[in-house]
């Protein structure tokens, strides 16, 4: 089945120690979401890409920075991880070149900073 | 400016009953689509069901129907005949050309709704 995979699921770091977080999709999908998500709250956009486009959200701190070497693959680094972020990562994918853009999740990970 | 409410943070409801999760939603645009999302405890954000402006009929996906008042700026998903899995938290969101990126969505606070056996 096509999908969105994300790795870890629960990933471990310590105060300031960089850390990767991956995300593959089998959807040959245009356009790749990063989400930060807190205990009950909404998604917050970090970025999105178009192809290779790179689409940063205005208040997306510079701790946060993205790569996407292809297609398929599309990674979130946190240079220096507070405490403030930990929380739950979400990968997202969405066609770009037919409405109505509905948008498909990844399991998430899980970022505990301690 | 683009808003999603959901005035429900939280709802309990008897198995098998049917369920209207509520979302109202602004924007100036005329073109514009509606979403909801359905979050189990596991984490993972899954699509329910669309609405675009201009669909003259409500959209339905199985057990999941969305009531939309276009007029009243509404779009509330029914769930027919729950089950305790449907136990999760909701999210209402919207798309408008308004917005940065057409792929950008606004999200509402979210519904947490607990099905009790």
């Amino acid at each position: 089945d096509a999908m969105v995979i994300q790795n870890p699921r629960y990933q471990v770091t310590q105060f300031g120690k960089p850390v990767t977080l991956s995300c593959s999709q089998t959807l040959n999908h245009n356009v790749m979401y990063w989400y930060q998500q807190k205990s009950s709250q909404a998604p917050k956009l970090l970025f999105h890409y178009y192809d290779k486009d790179f689409n940063n959200e205005a208040d997306t701190p510079d701790n946060f920075q993205s790569r996407r070497p292809n297609t398929s693959f599309c990674f979130l680094d946190i240079r220096s991880p507070g405490l403030g972020d930990a929380a739950m990562y979400l990968c997202a994918t969405s066609s770009g070149t037919g409405m109505p853009y509905e948008q498909y999740f990844g399991p998430g990970t899980r970022l505990t900073v301690t | 400016a683009q808003k999603i409410t959901q005035t429900q943070p939280g709802m309990f409801v008897q198995e098998k009953e049917a369920v209207t999760l509520d979302c109202t939603y602004d924007t100036s645009d005329q073109s514009y689509g509606l979403f909801w999302y359905k979050q189990p405890s596991s984490g993972e954000m899954i699509f329910l069901i669309y609405q675009g402006s201009y669909d003259e009929q409500n959209a339905t996906e199985g057990r999941y129907s969305l009531n939309f008042q276009k007029a009243r700026k509404s779009a509330n998903l029914v769930i027919s005949a729950s089950q305790l899995g449907d136990s999760a938290m909701y999210f209402c969101a919207m798309r408008d050309r308004y917005m940065d990126s057409n792929y950008q969505l606004i999200w509402g606070a979210g519904t947490k709704l607990i099905i009790k056996p």
